[in-house]
């Protein structure tokens, strides 16, 4: 009940194409969702997220989508570009126990 | 304001060495989260601490592995006999207290010979 489902694995998009990442979780008690971003070598970077308050938050170029009902929520690259070539990672928590649940990662190529 | 700060950012150990990472949180963060993550496989919780204090240790193995966060200094997490099956990058994360936003250091990657 503690997973966090994501898909793809891998994702190959055109410089200035739509990139879209998803998620699938089953505890309801999670109540916070951040993606993160990670570069080879590096630690994950927390680039937005969202409660299930709301259905949609937009942060510059990307945007997440979050269904409740359905317990999906979905990451939406617009206008992708050669550096958002990257590993993103979903993830959720609940504010009890505090520690993130991530999903397997997708790791995403722009070409140009 | 300096981000999580890890050391070493990478380790090379024999099998049955000891391995000690340390975190230190950012500025004004109460809360120190150790996750591991396997070559190309999403991070997996394992402890979770407040000064002076596990909160929550559901993940960690049941032996050889250990995490303090004293009073002053850094967080310490230690594996001691490592085996090769201990090579994978170990990332520790800081929050503020109240919040559920956690931000990354650099990570350790640990290399069992």
């Amino acid at each position: 009940q503690q997973q966090v489902k994501q898909s793809p694995q891998s994702l190959i998009v055109q410089k200035g194409g739509i990139s879209i990442i998803n998620c699938a979780y089953e505890n309801t008690a999670f109540d916070y969702f951040p993606w993160y971003q990670q570069f080879p070598g590096k630690g994950p970077a927390l680039l937005i997220a969202i409660r299930p308050d709301v259905s949609e938050k937009k942060e510059g170029r990307f945007t997440i989508s979050f269904n409740k009902s359905a317990k999906q929520f979905s990451l939406h690259i617009m206008d992708s570009q050669p550096g958002d070539s990257a590993t993103y990672f979903c993830a959720a928590s609940n504010n009890a126990g505090n520690m993130l649940t991530f999903g397997g990662g997708t790791r995403l190529m722009v070409k140009p | 304001n300096a981000g999580v700060m890890q050391n070493p950012r990478h380790l090379v150990r024999r099998r049955g060495q000891e391995a000690r990472l340390r975190c230190s949180p950012m500025k004004g963060h109460s809360h120190v989260y150790w996750y591991r993550q396997l070559p190309e496989e999403g991070l997996k919780f394992m402890v979770y601490l407040q000064k002076e204090n596990i909160i929550d240790e559901s993940g960690m193995p049941k032996e050889r592995f250990s995490a303090e966060f004293p009073k002053e200094g850094p967080s310490i997490l230690r594996i001691q006999q490592v085996v090769r099956g201990d090579s994978a990058a170990y990332f520790c994360a800081s929050s503020p207290p109240m919040d559920n936003e956690q931000f990354f250091g650099p990570g350790t990657r640990l290399t069992v010979l």
